[in-house]
């Protein structure tokens, strides 16, 4: 069985500041893990994934990860936020075949 | 095509009515997931085909669900005796393989389903 866990459904930070978007995972088995984008209307972009090769992941759009199995988390992350960032962030974690669990998402705002 | 099409991109229907949604994946992408986002959530799965062949239908709710892919390409989704409960935005994704965790799953816009 898998599932995650994101926390918070709603982060706000200014134009420059820190993103932090919170993900926890759980898996009976070693975990791929994923992070997502979704603009409004559009389909979902994979920003970045976790394969087991390196703890620290390097994503698109500037966008980091990193994999901590005691803490069983994967938290997002982007030094300085961009007015264009501002999206729904999906984090999800894949089973052997590719059947993915998602979270409920974090919407990210971005003030100016 | 460059990625995943879904048509309709909306689609109103009626309690009690049937409809049929449409997947096109990527060329060559063996592996085909469906995927129902209601809102305020995140997407949940509901089937899998790796080829021809449904490789795990445990998400789809009850009977009134039902896929295809007969050509090991294109994909339907087909709801019978839609409830309204049933409204959400149904995505389609392919990957190529599907036998392997760290395959990139690339979705299609999604089809927003509405059951008066």
């Amino acid at each position: 069985a898998q599932s995650v866990t994101q926390l918070g459904s709603h982060v706000s930070v200014s134009e420059g500041a820190l993103v932090l978007l919170r993900c926890n995972y759980s898996s009976s088995v070693p975990p791929y893990l994923f992070w997502y984008v979704q603009y409004p209307n559009q389909g979902l972009q994979l920003l970045l994934k976790y394969t087991s090769a390196a703890t620290l992941v390097k994503g698109i759009n500037g966008f980091e990860a990193e994999f901590k199995k005691s803490e069983t988390s994967f938290h997002l992350t982007k030094p300085s936020a961009h007015m264009s960032d501002a999206a729904e962030y999906f984090c999800a974690v894949s089973s052997p075949a590719g059947k993915s669990t998602f979270g409920d998402g974090t919407t990210l705002t971005v003030k100016p | 095509g460059a990625g995943v099409s879904q048509t309709p991109s909306n689609k109103v229907t009626e309690k009690g009515k049937y409809v049929e949604l449409r997947c096109d994946p990527i060329s060559g992408h063996t592996a085909l997931y469906w995927y129902r986002q209601s809102l305020g959530q995140g997407p949940e799965f509901l089937i899998y085909f790796q080829g021809t062949g449904a490789a795990d239908d445990s998400g789809l709710p009850n009977d009134r669900f039902f896929a295809v892919r007969p050509e090991g390409s294109v994909s339907t989704l087909k709801i019978q005796r839609t409830e309204r409960g049933d409204s959400a935005v149904y995505l389609c994704a392919s990957s190529p393989t599907g036998t392997s965790s760290t395959d990139t799953q690339y979705f299609g816009p999604g089809t927003r389903l509405t059951v008066l």
